[in-house]
């Protein structure tokens, strides 16, 4: 099993839409899990920290579970300028392990 | 203030070809990284630097060589580039390596070794 999962996609939602990314990891022991956004071609950038207790960021919400060793992402009322691919990242002892990435296609 | 800047952008080398990728950041970031990612396979470390002076490996250092300059600068050099290298190399920097330090990324190397 990867040590950090997540379905590649594409998802392709209508704008305007709600929409969910789940990643899944395997290290119960893990410190500490983040969401980066990567644009075609560019380089990844830091979304938003998961914290234990779920966290919001204005039409984003992250949320850990860890009983069930997963990082959600959701995305509310989708823009246009969503559009990337989202890379899920967990931090454990000495490791930084960073998903293949979900890819995000807000359509018209 | 530039963040993460690294050179060159592009580069095609010849199997057996030495090259070395450059990085800087101006954020006085204690440590700094180097990645490759390629399809499928996500983010990889090569090796790190936690703080000047000092150089670890990661996940898939062979092939790759790396200097820590001052604080400011961390190079990755490939000796002998094999097609198997061919791919795109990311620095980063972060201000400690701390569980919830972000970690700032360069804008890329893309490496084709023909």
């Amino acid at each position: 099993r990867k040590e950090v999962e997540q379905d590649p996609g594409p998802f392709n939602v209508p704008e305007g839409a709600t929409v969910a990314f789940n990643c899944t990891y395997s290290n119960s022991a893990s410190q500490s899990f983040f969401w980066y956004r990567q644009d075609c071609r560019k380089e990844p950038k830091l979304l938003m920290s998961v914290y234990s207790s779920g966290n919001e960021d204005g039409r984003f919400t992250a949320q850990l579970n860890r009983a069930s060793q997963y990082i959600s992402l959701l995305i509310r009322d989708s823009k246009l300028s969503d559009s990337a691919t989202y890379l899920c990242v967990e931090r454990g002892y000495q490791k930084v392990t960073f998903g293949t990435g979900t890819k995000l296609q807000v359509i018209p | 203030n530039a963040g993460v800047t690294q050179t060159p952008k592009f580069q095609v080398l010849k199997t057996g070809q030495s090259m070395t990728l450059q990085c800087a950041q101006d954020m006085n970031h204690n440590s700094m990284y180097w990645y490759r990612q390629d399809p499928g396979m996500g983010l990889r470390l090569i090796y790190y630097s936690a703080s000047e002076g000092t150089t670890d490996k990661g996940e898939v250092p062979n092939g790759y060589n790396v200097s820590r300059l001052n604080k400011r600068e961390f190079s990755l050099r490939l000796e002998s580039a094999a097609p198997s290298q061919t791919s795109v190399y990311f620095c980063a920097s972060s201000e400690a390596r701390g569980y919830y330090n972000e970690q700032f990324f360069g804008p890329g190397t893309r490496l084709t070794v023909l």
